[in-house]
């Protein structure tokens, strides 16, 4: 079982909408969740890290974070077509004594102007 | 946040020969962590490397195939060897950092890897 799932897409929505991304994980033992955003030939930059149960905002960006059904969402408001990229959603989890930081397939969206 | 430097950004190699990838990080680092992203895949974890001890190697990796050195707390190198055109990937270095309770991965900008 992978780590961390996500739809890969792609998703598509018009400039200025709400875009709403999600994935899920499966090991309980997941300590914190971040939200990457990758452009084509470039690496992951970060864009949301969320800890706890709840919504953090930052900007037009909102994560959401539900322990109890091990799923984690992004919202991305009034969507731009420069955010259309590749979104990562990955975990961080203590294994062999190590943290180590596994990735989703990502969600790759599109913004139409 | 850390500065991570790979090197070679490209390559293109033979397949049966083998590439060593190095990652400088412009600050001491515990852990360093290699990563491989196939054409329209997510990131893949490859192996943990600390500093004075043997990698750590995911499911499905194997050190003959990925052999890793860290030699300091600074630097490290991923070998493919033995290649194949099914290692036709990128590969990157990725680093934990972060001055919060819970730290962050930062990436290189890494290596584009072609096997023909």
């Amino acid at each position: 079982q992978k780590e961390v799932e996500q739809n890969s897409g792609p998703l598509s929505v018009p400039e200025g909408a709400i875009a709403s991304l999600n994935c899920t994980y499966s090991d309980r033992g997941s300590q914190s969740f971040f939200w990457y955003r990758q452009y084509s030939g470039k690496s992951p930059e970060l864009i949301m890290f969320i800890y706890s149960n709840g919504d953090k905002e930052d900007g037009r960006f909102t994560a959401q974070l539900n322990k109890a059904s091990q799923y984690v969402s992004l919202l991305i408001r009034d969507s731009q077509p420069s955010d259309s990229a590749t979104y990562l959603c990955a975990v961080n989890i203590n294994r062999d004594n190590f943290n180590k930081f596994y990735f989703g397939s990502g969600t790759k969206l599109n913004v139409k102007p | 946040s850390a500065v991570i430097s790979q090197k070679p950004s490209r390559d293109i190699c033979q397949r049966g020969t083998s590439l060593t990838i190095q990652c400088q990080v412009d600050s001491q680092v515990t852990m360093m962590f290699w990563y491989r992203q196939q054409p329209g895949q997510s990131l893949t974890l490859i192996a943990t490397a600390n500093q004075g001890s043997e990698a750590t190697y995911e499911s499905g990796f194997v050190i003959d195939k990925f052999p890793i050195s860290r030699p300091n707390l600074t630097f490290s190198t991923l070998t493919v060897s033995n290649m194949s055109p099914e290692d036709s990937s990128i590969y990157l270095c990725s680093v934990e950092g972060g001055i919060r309770r819970y730290t962050e991965a930062f990436f290189g900008q890494g290596t584009r890897l072609t096997v023909v």
